[in-house]
């Protein structure tokens, strides 16, 4: 177990809902970092967060937006969901931004329907 | 050409032998390098990590890396079954640590 946690487990929603994930980073860690893993792939970097701001962000578009909030734990918010953005959506916390280690929560799995 | 690539597999071994696993990156800038290994339906567990050239050993696992010849690869000695996963490479790279994975190798340990 690495302490991150994360809710819901499972979600099904419908194309055209909103849709907010949750995560709880480990003790010690202030860097939240969001991932997308599509079935059969490897994890696709969304966005990182440190100390509360968005601290870079992979090619994905403004729908996916995010927060951190002071106890560093953070929310992934996916508005006008599109049947693509089925996937399991991995929350990593890292005690810092520079060639640290990221540990991984066990993830949310999302359907679209 | 893909940031991050491994083959997808799978390999097949047999139990107590060496597995060699293999990850080629693009960006020479790329600062670190992980391993982490996924059991299906899991989410990905860290094994490895290393940041400079030459080899690093964790028991039964060894991660070398070859900045030259922009090369990354995971040994697992002794396989056992419980080592049937995929594993994942993932290199961090830029001033915030975007961490890029390839798309794993499946790991078959055959008894």
């Amino acid at each position: 177990e690495t302490g991150v946690t994360q809710s819901p487990t499972h979600l099904i929603k419908t194309r055209g809902q909103q849709v907010t994930l949750r995560c709880s980073s480990q003790s010690g860690h202030n860097t939240v970092s969001w991932y997308q893993q599509a079935l059969g792939q490897g994890p696709q970097f969304i966005f990182q967060y440190y100390r509360e701001e968005e601290n870079g962000r992979g090619n994905f578009p403004p729908r996916f937006s995010g927060l951190q909030f002071p106890n560093y734990s953070s929310e992934l918010n996916v508005n006008a969901l599109e049947l693509d953005d089925s996937a399991l959506y991995l929350c990593a916390s890292s005690p810092g931004t520079q060639r640290e280690t990221q540990y991984f929560g066990p993830g949310t799995r999302l359907l679209v329907l | 050409q893909k940031e991050v690539e491994q083959n997808s597999g799978p390999l097949s071994v047999p139990e107590g032998a060496i597995a060699s696993l293999n990850c080629t990156y693009s960006d020479r800038g790329s600062q670190s390098f992980f391993w982490y290994r996924q059991y299906s339906g899991k989410s990905p567990e860290l094994i490895m990590f290393i940041y400079s050239n030459g080899d690093k050993e964790d028991g039964r696992f060894t991660a070398q890396l070859n900045k030259a010849s922009q090369y990354v690869s995971l040994l697992i000695r002794d396989s056992q079954p419980s080592d049937s996963a995929t594993y994942l490479c993932a290199v961090g790279s830029g001033g915030y640590q975007k961490v890029t994975f390839g798309t794993g190798t499946k790991l078959q340990v055959i008894p």
